[in-house]
């Protein structure tokens, strides 16, 4: 199994919603990565975990919370989104988080923030 | 900090005809990796290059990284168009876990 499953697809919500994205894989990877990605821009990296532990925060705003249950979990908690926080956040997973190991990304959540 | 410029922007090209995507560094890098994302959908892995002048083929893809392991190259021969999609180069994270991405080339191409 070489996937990176996210849930879900796509997500509409309101300023005032708690939403969470789902990331998951099965490839015995130890590091688990969220990126966010604006239309025709690079993906952004906003958090790395490592063994489960956070270890990148690219001064993401605490509107966004990440959490990673498992080694092979990873939500990323919503909680009063700006109408600018729209794009397609994507989840990766690597055998180590250095950017030194292939990466597979999931499909992505595309998130409208109304 | 590590910043990695990836040049062109956009490339139409006819089918058939090569195409070529550059990234430079302004650090050394220990790495870099390529990765294809096709409209709509999600960045995926093509090589990592780790050595100074290192060649890589995949079929038609040939990748180069520079002997100063400052820049790195993608070269598509004759190309097809199943291969239209933006082609990013990334380095691997700094120690403060900057994440270096380039900005992406677009490949169209016209049948």
């Amino acid at each position: 199994d070489t996937e990176v499953t996210q849930t879900p697809k796509h997500l509409v919500m309101g300023m005032t919603n708690k939403k969470s994205l789902k990331c998951e894989q099965h490839m015995g990877h130890r590091a688990m990565y969220w990126y966010k990605q604006k239309a025709k821009k690079p993906p952004e990296l906003m958090f790395v975990y490592s063994y489960e532990k956070l270890s990148i925060n690219e001064s993401v705003p605490s509107r966004f919370s990440p959490e990673c249950p498992n080694s092979s979990l990873l939500n990323l908690h919503l909680h009063a989104l700006q109408p600018e926080d729209s794009a397609l956040y994507l989840c990766a997973s690597s055998q180590g988080g250095t950017g030194k190991h292939k990466a597979f990304f999931g499909q992505g959540t595309r998130l409208t923030v109304v | 900090g590590q910043q990695v410029m990836q040049i062109p922007q956009y490339q139409h090209v006819q089918e058939g005809e090569d195409f070529t995507t550059y990234c430079n560094s302004s650090t050394t890098l220990s790495n870099i990796q390529w990765y294809k994302q096709r409209p709509g959908g999600h960045p995926v892995f093509l090589i990592q290059l780790v050595k100074s002048g290192e060649v890589k083929k995949q079929k038609r893809l040939t990748f180069q990284f520079g002997e100063a392991k400052k820049n790195s190259s993608l070269h598509i021969t004759a190309t097809q168009t199943t291969d239209v999609g933006t082609y990013f180069c990334a380095g691997p994270y700094t120690n403060a876990g900057k994440s270096t991405f380039g900005d992406g080339t677009t490949l169209t191409v016209k049948p």
